[in-house]
Formats: structure tokens, sequence, C-alpha cells
């Protein structure tokens, strides 16, 4: 199965700051990857996605991510935080009929 | 609107005593699957189904039983709970998985073995 590592568990920062969180997948093949957030008391929500082409990929409230093959790494990032942000983020990595998730990072975001 | 539903939401149960949670999607998805979620751990797949009659095993299936009967529906059983099995359930939807599709996912269920 895919291994999904997700560098931080917890990250806390200020309204404004800035965010990047670490995704690093352990499959070398084809592979489509996911940033998908659960804010307190809900379920997933996707925030963006990457199959193929610009490795620069824009999701929704201002999130992107970068995919670099060559690091088999998705990082997710936003320029500027909002306490809206406050969340848990989950990598995940869809290889055939499987979705792997990490383990999650909870964000922090004080106003 | 479109959605996935689970019931029930919270479930405080006895080991040993058979339980079931639905899921029903009413997106005409082809793929469901179920996940549980704990501390550090992030989502697991316990199960997922292709299209009806079609299941297979995710990463965590031991102690679970699922069916895919109906397309819209995709019940999770757990014949015989134990309290390792207290987790968060989700269930989730796409159209495909072999696409690249977004996996719609439920409201979640918690459930707790005694």
């Amino acid at each position: 199965a895919q291994s999904v590592s997700q560098h931080n568990h917890h990250v806390i920062l200020s309204e404004a700051a800035s965010l990047e969180l670490g995704c690093n997948y352990s499959y070398g093949g084809t592979v489509n990857l996911f940033w998908y957030v659960q804010y307190p008391g809900q379920h997933l929500q996707l925030l963006l996605k990457y199959f193929s082409g610009d490795p620069l990929v824009k999701g929704i409230k201002g999130f992107e991510a970068e995919f670099i093959k060559s690091k088999f790494s998705f990082n997710l990032r936003k320029p500027s935080v909002q306490w809206s942000d406050t969340a848990e983020y989950f990598c995940a990595v869809n290889e055939a009929y499987k979705l792997s998730f990490g383990a999650g990072t909870t964000v922090t975001v004080r106003a | 609107e479109a959605q996935v539903t689970q019931n029930p939401r919270y479930l405080i149960t006895v080991t040993g005593k058979k339980l079931t949670v639905t899921c029903s999607q009413n997106m005409n998805h082809e793929y469901m699957s179920w996940y549980r979620q704990d501390p550090g751990l992030g989502l697991r797949q316990i199960y997922y189904s292709m299209n009806v009659e079609v299941t297979d095993k995710g990463d965590v299936p031991e102690g679970y039983k699922v069916s895919r009967k109906e397309k819209r529906n995709f019940p999770l059983i757990l014949e015989s709970p134990s309290p390792n099995q207290t987790s968060l359930y989700f269930c989730a939807s796409s159209f495909s998985l072999t696409t690249t599709d977004t996996q719609y996912f439920g409201p979640g269920t918690r459930l707790t073995v005694l």
C-alpha cells in the first residue's frame, strides 16, 4: 500500500502568516494527489487535486499545492492564513482503486 | 441536494453486539468506501466497492463486513464489535476512483464499543 507522510502533526500560527504543509508519498508510479480539509466537527472536503500537467495546482480558499515528482512531494501552501483556516488537513494519494491518507496536520490559527 | 448520509451519527454499544452503520448516496456514484479515522493515524480505508456486488478489502478490513446490493447503499457491518473498533467512521463516494474524481464524504459516525 501507499505510504503517505505528513511532516507536521500540529502547526500553530497567527493570522496573516504564511502556511506550508509537507506531504510525501512512497509510490513511484502514476498517482493522483489530493489535499482534503476537515473543519472542526465537519466532514472532509476537497481543497485541491493534481492529476497531470501544471505541477502548481490552485484550489479553493486561496490554497495551492506544488507537485515535485523527483521528491515524491505535494506540499500545500497559503500565503496568508485566516482564523477560519483552523482545521485538520490531510494529504491523500490515489493509486488505482485505493486512496491512502496521511496522518493529518492540525492547523491552529490565532487571531 | 447531493450528499452522502450515514446513520447513526453516534453509537455506544457493548462488545460482541452486532451492529450496522448505513451509508447512502444520491449522486449515482459507482465507487463507495469506508474509512476509520483515529488520532495520529489519519484515515484508513476499511473496504471499498467499485460497483454493485463488487467489493474489496482496504488496509484495515479485519472485523468488518460490507455489502453492495444496491448502487446507492453501502452498509458497514460489525459482526462482533470490540473496543479497538472505537473510532470515527466515514463513508465516501465518487463517480469513479480510476479517474480523478473527488470523493464526497458523509458526516461521520462516532462509534464507542465498551
